[in-house]
């Protein structure tokens, strides 16, 4: 089955500084890339996804990058806010079709 | 719409009880899926159905665990004696279909003592 790895495990920025969240993938087959976020006490919100087709994908202050060749995804978070501080999954859908397949999660902390 | 709705949302309870969690997904979802998320892990599928059949429940202990999804919407999982390493937040998630992502509930966090 498809094997997600994510770094890093912890990431604290300032307000206003940019993260970065990586990810990579063993299945060559897989084709789908969705991002959650997770705050204390809730279950995971997608804030982003992203398709084999594209290369990159922006939703105002949040990026997705994937490059199919190396196998590997990146979220980007611009100008940080307090409210973004959050456990981050990656996830990756696998060959077999709608089984996703989830990375350790990064525990990202904004300081005011 | 509305979301995916689980409860209870807390449950404690002692080893070798059982216990029974429910999830009602969101409508026209046919694909719902049982996650287990141990504290500082990413979600761990435990099963998912496609309406009312089983795709997947290779991760599933069934020596204890068993779900249902009768008449393709509704779900429940129990844990049936319960183990102090079932204590986890379980997630329940339902989705259109493939290529399309996961809408989860905000879930049920299980204590077994």
């Amino acid at each position: 089955g498809e094997n997600v790895e994510q770094h890093p495990s912890t990431l604290s920025v300032q307000e206003g500084d940019s993260a970065v969240i990586k990810c990579t993938y063993s299945d060559s087959a897989s084709n789908y890339f969705p991002w959650y976020k997770q705050e204390l006490g809730k279950g995971p919100q997608l804030i982003i996804d992203i398709r084999s087709n594209v290369g990159e994908k922006k939703d105002q202050r949040i990026a997705v990058t994937l490059n199919k060749t190396a196998k590997h995804f990146s979220l980007h978070i611009t100008e940080t806010q307090p409210e973004d501080s959050a456990v981050y999954f990656c996830a990756a859908e696998g060959s077999t079709g709608n089984q996703f397949y989830f990375g350790t999660g990064t525990s990202l902390t904004v300081i005011p | 719409e509305a979301g995916v709705a689980q409860s209870p949302r807390y449950k404690i309870i002692e080893k070798r009880q059982s216990v029974a969690f429910w999830c009602n997904p969101i409508s026209g979802h046919a694909t719902l899926y049982w996650y287990q998320q141990i504290l500082g892990q990413g979600p761990k599928l435990l099963i998912q159905f496609q309406n009312n059949g089983v795709v997947d429940d290779s991760q599933l202990p069934k020596d204890r665990f068993s779900a249902e999804r009768l008449k393709g919407v509704d779900s429940t999982l129990k844990i049936q004696p319960a183990k102090l390493e079932d204590s986890a937040v379980y997630l329940c998630a339902s989705s259109l279909g493939s290529n399309s992502p996961l809408h989860f509930g905000n879930g049920t966090r299980l204590t077994v003592t």
